[in-house]
């Protein structure tokens, strides 16, 4: 398995409601990454974690709420989200011995009204 | 102020001639260098990479060159084909800074047929 599973692929939620982004990687991969991308932009990182636990937040704000609950999954809890939040979220995941070859996901792109 | 930089948002180029794909940088820190591919509604996909110890690194058609001293490197692609249309991120890494990449804009190649 070479891959990193997002779901969903599509949400739309309003700015009361409470969703989480999924994803999944059995690739012995150690480091998981979240990363959002407006249209037009470059990915920007928002959390790093490192051996399950958080190494990096990228000053998210708190309506974005990581967990990572074993080394094969990483979730993104949503909550009181903003239209402005709409954006493609990407999970990445890389390995110990090769840190910067990133391997993706397909993105969850997410829609707030 | 963007670290990586991309600064054309769009390439044209026909199929079977070569396209040159740039990037500059202004963090002297950055040690090691990777090109991305990004199709529509898919996540990143990882293409070459290149290490500060290199000045060029080669896969099949694509090869990648680093000049340090003038902090550019540049993604050639040849024969471009129609397939390669996406667009290409240049992301860079500093040792120092564990596993985050720093990504540029983006350029949208087209290969015409």
């Amino acid at each position: 398995d070479t891959e990193v599973t997002q779901t969903p692929k599509h949400l739309v939620m309003g700015m009361t409601n409470k969703k989480s982004l999924k994803c999944e990687q059995h690739m012995g991969h150690r480091a998981m990454y979240w990363y959002k991308q407006k249209a037009k932009k470059p990915p920007e990182l928002m959390f790093v974690y490192s051996y399950e636990k958080l190494s990096i937040n990228e000053s998210v704000p708190s309506r974005f709420s990581p967990e990572c609950p074993n080394s094969s999954l990483l979730n993104l809890h949503l909550h009181a989200l903003q239209p402005e939040d709409s954006a493609l979220y990407l999970c990445a995941s890389s390995h110990p011995d090769r840190p910067y070859g990133y391997t993706f996901g397909s993105g969850t792109r997410l829609t707030v009204v | 102020d963007q670290q990586v930089k991309q600064n054309s948002p769009s390439l044209s180029v026909q199929e079977g001639r070569i396209s040159i794909l740039n990037c500059d940088y202004t963090n002297s820190m950055f040690d090691y260098f990777l090109w991305y591919k990004k199709y529509p509604a898919e996540g990143p996909t990882f293409l070459i990479s290149i290490s500060s110890i290199k000045d060029k690194n080669e896969d099949g058609r694509f090869t990648v060159f680093l000049n340090k001293s003038a902090k550019h490197l540049s993604l050639h692609i040849v024969p471009s084909q129609p397939g390669d249309s996406a667009v290409y991120f240049c992301a860079a890494s500093a040792s120092w800074a564990g596993n985050m990449l720093t990504f540029g804009g983006g350029t949208r190649l087209m290969v015409k047929p």
